[in-house]
């Protein structure tokens, strides 16, 4: 089945710096790829996904890479602010059969102001 | 739109004891899931269904875990008895159809349990 590294596990940036989080997959077949931020206590909210026919995405501050053939993944984030303060978690599925989310184990990001 | 419901938000019960969350999902959502995050790690997906149908009950320790959602809508999920690697949040997600990139994951607040 498919399998999700996720690293680093912490990260901890200047207000304004750049974060980046990545992660790999083992299953070829995985096609979809959201991104998940969760605050402290709260539930995980997507913010950006992308698909396997895609290489990269962008929505503000946020951007998304994917390399099918090394299957890695990347979360890029500009300008962080302190509110980008959370656990961002990544995950893979084929969305052809189910589409069963299988998650990274998290990173923890802190923008220091 | 509300949101994906959940209760209770926080239960402590002792080892052996049983327990049930309850889940409403967002309206017209026929795809369901239940996913336990423990402390530090990501959510793992316990039981998917399709209106009220299982898709994928694979990592759902069925000698003591159990989830139905009779009507196609609530769902429940039990657990009888529970032990204390079974403490952890319990997060219900709703979707309109399985996890086609057009239909998002909409997570509940979760049910945080600690057994003693």
């Amino acid at each position: 089945g498919e399998n999700v590294e996720q690293h680093p596990s912490t990260l901890s940036v200047q207000e304004g710096d750049s974060a980046v989080i990545k992660c790999t997959y083992s299953d070829s077949a995985s096609n979809y790829f959201p991104w998940y931020k969760q605050e402290l206590g709260k539930r995980p909210q997507l913010i950006i996904d992308i698909r396997s026919n895609v290489g990269e995405k962008k929505d503000q501050r946020i951007a998304v890479t994917l390399n099918k053939t090394a299957k890695h993944f990347s979360l890029h984030i500009t300008e962080t602010q302190p509110e980008d303060s959370a656990v961002y978690f990544c995950a893979a599925t084929d969305y052809n059969q189910g589409g069963k989310l299988i998650f990274g184990q998290g990173t923890e990001l802190s923008v220091k102001p | 739109e509300a949101g994906v419901a959940q209760s209770p938000r926080y239960k402590i019960i002792e080892k052996r004891q049983s327990v049930a969350f309850w889940c409403n999902p967002i309206s017209g959502h026929a795809t369901l899931y239940w996913y336990q995050q423990i402390l530090g790690q990501g959510p793992k997906l316990l039981i998917q269904f399709q209106n009220n149908g299982v898709v994928d009950d694979s990592q759902l320790p069925k000698d003591r875990f159990s989830a139905e959602r009779l009507k196609g809508v609530d769902s429940t999920l039990k657990i009888q008895p529970a032990k204390l690697e079974d403490s952890a949040v319990y997060l219900c997600a709703s979707s309109l159809v399985g996890s086609h990139p057009l239909n998002e994951q909409f997570f509940g607040p979760g049910t945080r349990l600690t057994v003693l």
